[in-house]
């Protein structure tokens, strides 16, 4: 039943290393987003795909690249890790046209770079 | 963006009501009020929005200052499950110039008191 779902829910890994994550949402919606929570709890946007297009690319590292397969999964993969990159990275998803534009969120990815 | 003014925090007992204050003295015409609350190591979630008149819905209250540059979010009898962040958030009704991002403030961190 979990709208928006994301893996893994922790991730512990070391400086240098690729990791990725995955996030699924079954609402049917057409825009996913990908945001960032670091240390200071400040959300700041990352991407945003609609209909698996690039719509929003913030200033981010290009070590961050985002896959979008279909409308229900938005993934970020991130390559050579460094210790800034630890934080919650949360998934969101919409229906463009829906009321108020709500954003759904998912549970967030605990990254510890060490 | 405009820029959304919160405290950083509030206290409530539980069982009363609770106002959230929200200064957006910039707001544009085209821009919704937006309201997201962020519980204990969860995803934000959806509270209200509105953009001339007063809401209602089954979580809260919002009360729009007639010339928009104010909002208050209203908890009618806060419970313990109430304390988290809440995020005041202005939205533009215009996507292009968006794509209806949500830009995250600091957020008001409310704290209810059994």
């Amino acid at each position: 039943d979990t709208a928006v779902s994301q893996t893994p829910k922790y991730l512990v890994t070391q400086m240098g290393n690729d990791k990725s994550i995955k996030c699924e949402q079954n609402l049917g919606h057409d825009t996913m987003y990908w945001y960032k929570q670091d240390s200071k709890k400040f959300l700041k946007i990352m991407f945003s795909y609609n209909n698996k297009e690039l719509i929003i690319n913030e200033t981010v590292p290009n070590r961050f690249s985002p896959k979008s397969p279909d409308k229900a999964h938005l993934n970020l993969h991130i390559n050579s890790l460094e210790l800034g990159d630890s934080a919650v990275y949360f998934c969101a998803s919409r229906r463009t046209g829906g009321v108020g534009e709500t954003q759904y969120f998912g549970p967030g990815t605990r990254l510890l770079v060490l | 963006d405009a820029k959304t003014t919160q405290p950083n925090s509030m206290e409530s007992n539980e069982e009363e009501p609770v106002h959230l204050p929200c200064n957006h003295s910039t707001i544009s015409g085209t821009d919704y009020i937006h309201w997201y609350r962020q519980l204990p190591s969860q995803g934000p979630e959806y509270v209200i929005h509105g953009l001339t008149s007063n809401v209602n819905n089954r979580m809260a209250s919002l009360a729009i200052a007639e010339d928009r540059k104010s909002s208050t979010l209203i908890l009618h009898r806060a419970t313990l499950r109430d304390a988290a962040v809440y995020y005041c958030i202005l939205r533009s009704q215009i996507p292009e110039t968006s794509g209806s991002r949500l830009t995250f403030g600091e957020g008001t961190q409310l704290t209810v008191n059994p």
